[in-house]
């Protein structure tokens, strides 16, 4: 079945350090976007891309950066860790047409110390 | 400033009760609303779309739209236990950035 997976599910990391997070999709959808999930703030948009080598800012993009080389995997990284970047992660992805409708990861927990 | 606003909750419903959830959005331009369930420690899974004024209905799920209130809503009907969970509402503005409500909890008391 097709899917959309995420790894690592957890993780624990020090301040200053640079950390990538994989999204890997098997729907060939050409849209993917990462989000963000902290208590009060629901879900908020980091990057998104609606194709091979195409990447787009979200809502909260600073500290963070993606690149899109094949069609089933946008890494998320951050290029040096801080604590204010301790959340919950969820990659998603979507067919071009049907309105968008998205279809997340399980997501990854990271903690930034 | 494009903003999804959602009454964080939270809702207690007694099963077999209607449970009433609702979402306001700013830009009045939007075209796409979804209404997302998430229980807890999951991600998120969709459970309605809507796109034009007035009801749509699946199963025990009904979402209500009015675009010129910018008001967007999801009923469930015979609320079970199982129903409880957090509520996202998630509304596609105009420039198609996508935006999710902080999300309503909801608890279904047997």
């Amino acid at each position: 079945d097709a899917e959309i997976t995420q790894s690592p599910r957890h993780k624990i990391t020090e301040t200053g350090r640079q950390v990538t997070l994989a999204c890997h999709q098997t729907w060939n959808h050409n849209n993917m976007f990462w989000y963000r999930q902290d208590l009060g703030h629901g879900l908020r948009l980091i990057h998104y891309s609606y194709g091979v080598h195409d990447t787009n800012k979200g809502e909260v993009s600073d500290g963070y950066s993606v690149s899109r080389s094949n069609t089933e995997d946008l890494p998320l990284t951050l290029e040096s860790a801080a604590s204010s970047q301790t959340s919950v992660y969820f990659c998603a992805s979507s067919r071009e047409s049907v309105g968008e409708t998205q279809y997340f990861g399980p997501g990854t927990r990271l903690l930034v110390l | 400033q494009k903003e999804v606003e959602q009454n964080s909750g939270p809702l207690s419903v007694p099963e077999g009760a209607i449970a009433s959830l609702n979402c306001t959005y700013s830009d009045r331009g939007s075209q796409s609303f979804f209404w997302y369930r998430q229980y807890s420690g999951k991600s998120p899974e969709l459970i309605m779309s809507i796109y034009s004024n007035g009801d749509k209905e699946d199963g025990r799920f009904t979402a209500q739209l009015n675009k010129a209130s910018q008001y967007v809503s999801l009923l469930i009907r015979d609320s079970q236990p199982s129903d409880s969970a957090t509520y996202l509402c998630a509304v596609r503005f105009n420039n198609n950035d996508m935006r999710f409500g902080a999300g309503t909890r909801l608890t279904v008391k047997p």
